[in-house]
């Protein structure tokens, strides 16, 4: 069985760019998460989609956002990009996302370079 | 609101050397879920283990073991003969029943382990 699969690996932009991330679930899951990864902050919480919904958010500025396809696939949007954008963005998917219930399961991540 | 705390930064044993990683939570929901991942170089966070808030029987997983308490909000992460292949950052991470399927994450536990 495939595991999480997130495109790009890496990619460079520049401030005021707009970029989408990509991120393949496993097979059967309808669950995906995002999350922002930097060495000041650390993992944070982006957002959480289910069934093309989004069902929970964190603490982020309305420049990203997020949407999920009828297959699961989510993509992640961040516009006009600033230089404290630069991290590893990770998306998790999980069966159905039930708090703690559903193991989430992690992709190897979009590293985002902001110059 | 809800809180991971691993007061290890770094730790670097020698090889076959015991250790043991510890995580402190905050929580005011009596129902939820610990998790310990791990994340080598390459960027993604492997689930390890996951465990309730109803049960706290300890668990061995080869030469991985986990304690929980919860009269200490800790749920600490032994390795018993480390390896060279041991070497990640560590990350403890708390979902409440409440908080959907958001992952608080602790700052993570670098493991250098030296042959």
């Amino acid at each position: 069985k495939a595991g999480v699969t997130q495109t790009p690996r890496y990619l460079i932009k520049t401030r005021g760019q707009q970029v989408t991330l990509s991120c393949s679930p496993i097979s059967g899951h309808r669950s995906v998460s995002w999350y922002q990864q930097t060495p000041g902050q650390g993992l944070q919480f982006l957002f959480e989609y289910f069934s093309e919904t989004q069902r929970n958010k964190g603490n982020f500025p309305g420049r990203f956002s997020g949407r999920q396809f009828s297959n699961s696939r989510s993509e992640m949007n961040v516009s006009t990009l600033e230089l404290g954008d630069s991290a590893l963005y990770l998306c998790a998917s999980s069966l159905a996302g039930l708090a703690g219930k559903n193991i989430q399961y992690f992709g190897a991540g979009t590293r985002l370079s902001v110059l | 609101a809800q809180k991971v705390t691993q007061a290890q930064t770094e730790i670097s044993v020698v090889e076959k050397e015991d250790v043991t990683l510890d995580c402190v939570y905050e929580t005011r929901d009596t129902t939820y879920y610990l998790f310990w991942y791990k994340q080598p170089p390459s960027g993604e966070l492997v689930f390890l283990i996951r465990r309730n808030s109803f049960d706290e029987q300890n668990e061995i997983s080869g030469r991985y073991s986990w304690n929980f308490q919860k009269s200490t909000s800790s749920f600490n992460f032994t390795i018993t003969a480390s390896q060279v292949v041991d070497s990640a950052v560590y990350f403890c991470a708390l979902i409440q029943e409440t908080s959907g399927s958001r992952l608080t994450f602790g700052e993570g536990t670098q493991l250098t382990v030296n042959p």
